[in-house]
């Protein structure tokens, strides 16, 4: 398994801010993403956090707005940035150990309420 | 991708069985059949995988139709902490590695 930590599990934002989220792991992992949970849905992926190069975005998703890093094996970052209410989501971390294993071990998720 | 479809919601008596449904008619001959749960104000947690056998863990069972078109997660005895959301996702081994949600079935046990 994986132990993930974000940081900070909640926080209340004013509009037009930035937020930084990080995610911590326990132990190296090959894959890291970051997935979108708004209000009573379900989850959308985001983005793909490569070790030591750019992001790799879903459509919808540009990194202006979700710029994201990823500077070792065990730890990335996503910002949301130039915030509006419409952000105001539970941002979730994942990793996987493997590009072929078969399970992925999410964190906690981080709930940011935008006002 | 892929898409899953699933029942919104489904209700269960504790300690009897449950068998969450998921169709996935445009499967490929790549594609692996993912479940996983999220139990309330967490993140989603694996539950089983399997790509053409029936496959059994200690947590459930993974039944796949012979065509592949569908398949069903069957928890043997539910339990209060076995409600959860739970989602079917198809995984295609050959190309990117990425999860596609789909709604999900919310389960609600009854005590």
């Amino acid at each position: 398994s994986a132990v993930i930590s974000q940081k900070p599990s909640r926080d209340i934002c004013q509009r037009g801010t930035s937020l930084t989220i990080q995610c911590q792991v326990d132990s190296q992992v090959t894959m890291m993403f970051w997935y979108r949970q708004q209000p009573g849905q379900s989850l959308t992926l985001i983005a793909t956090a490569n070790q030591g190069s750019e992001a790799t975005y879903e459509s919808g998703f540009v990194i202006d707005k979700f710029p994201i890093s990823r500077p070792n094996l065990t730890f990335s970052t996503l910002t949301v940035s130039n915030m509006s209410p419409e952000d105001s989501s539970i941002y979730l971390c994942s990793v996987a150990r493997e590009m072929w294993g078969s399970e992925q071990f999410f964190g906690p998720g981080t709930r940011l309420t935008v006002l | 991708d892929a898409k899953t479809t699933q029942p919104n919601s489904m209700e269960s008596n504790e300690e009897e069985p449950v068998h969450l449904p998921c169709n996935h008619s445009t499967i490929s001959g790549t594609d692996y059949i993912h479940w996983y749960r999220q139990l309330p104000s967490q993140g989603p947690e694996y539950v089983i995988h399997g790509l053409t056998s029936n496959v059994n863990n200690r947590m459930a069972s993974l039944a796949i139709a012979e065509d592949r078109k569908s398949s069903t997660l069957i928890l043997h005895r539910a339990t209060l902490r076995d409600a959860a959301v739970y989602y079917c996702i198809l995984r295609d081994y050959s190309g990117t590695y990425k999860y596609i949600f789909g709604t999900g079935t919310r389960l609600k046990v009854l005590a």
